[in-house]
């Protein structure tokens, strides 16, 4: 089955220090892949997403993510957190093919705690 | 540009009622996909819309249906409400133009809670 991992609920760090949030994924072929993040109440806001090419995303807000295919990883990082970074963050993957349009598969959140 | 609407934002339903919830896309974007969002299940996939077509759906029972009309507006409606329905019901659409301009842009969400 297809699915997204995200191993770990909660991520703490503090403010100033870099951050990676983990991503894993299991699809077949060459999927697509996304970072989204939400605020309480809100929708999911687009940070950065894999197509093709340089496997070195860079995305809004100062995020980036590194693609590797051989560990089907897709993990996101910031050189240097804010507090105001702290919401809750989604992994996505849209598998590749037509019977997969509009389709993304999502894994369960992690939420980012930057403190002070 | 103006982004994803979605209305209403909250709406607070009695079981065995329906609903219906409205999703308008970016001007041009012809591509509509609908979520479930909760605590237990995590974000999951409904179906997608594109050219007034259903060119998707994901794993829920027939109570969840939707259309898209001419101008890409999209609704979706849940019949016979249950409890377990009760959550955050998010569009996005996508100008779905090939890989390089994959991209979905969320709305906020429509609030469902049944009781």
């Amino acid at each position: 089955a297809q699915s997204v991992a995200q191993p770990e609920d909660q991520v703490n760090v503090a403010e100033g220090n870099p951050l990676t949030v983990k991503c894993t994924y299991s699809v077949s072929g060459n999927p697509y892949l996304f970072w989204y993040v939400q605020y309480p109440n809100r929708g999911l806001q687009f940070l950065l997403k894999y197509i093709t090419g340089d496997n070195l995303v860079k995305g809004s807000y100062g995020f980036e993510a590194e693609f590797n295919k051989s560990q089907t990883s897709f993990h996101l990082k910031k050189p240097s957190a804010l507090v105001s970074d702290s919401a809750l963050y989604f992994c996505a993957v849209r598998p590749e093919g037509s019977s997969n349009t509009g389709k993304l598969i999502f894994g369960q959140g992690t939420t980012l705690q930057v403190k002070p | 540009k103006a982004g994803v609407t979605q209305t209403p934002r909250y709406l607070i339903k009695t079981r065995g009622q329906q609903v219906t919830l409205s999703c308008s896309p970016i001007s041009g974007h012809r591509s509509v996909s609908w979520y479930q969002q909760t605590p237990g299940q995590g974000l999951q996939f409904l179906f997608e819309y594109f050219s007034e077509t259903q060119r998707n759906k994901g794993n829920f029972p027939g109570r969840f249906s939707g259309r898209q009309f001419s101008n890409s507006r999209s609704e979706m409606n849940v019949s016979t409400l249950e409890l377990g329905d009760s959550a955050l019901y998010l569009c996005a659409s996508s100008a779905d133009r090939g890989p390089s301009n994959y991209g979905y842009t969320f709305g906020s969400g429509t609030r469902l809670t049944v009781v």
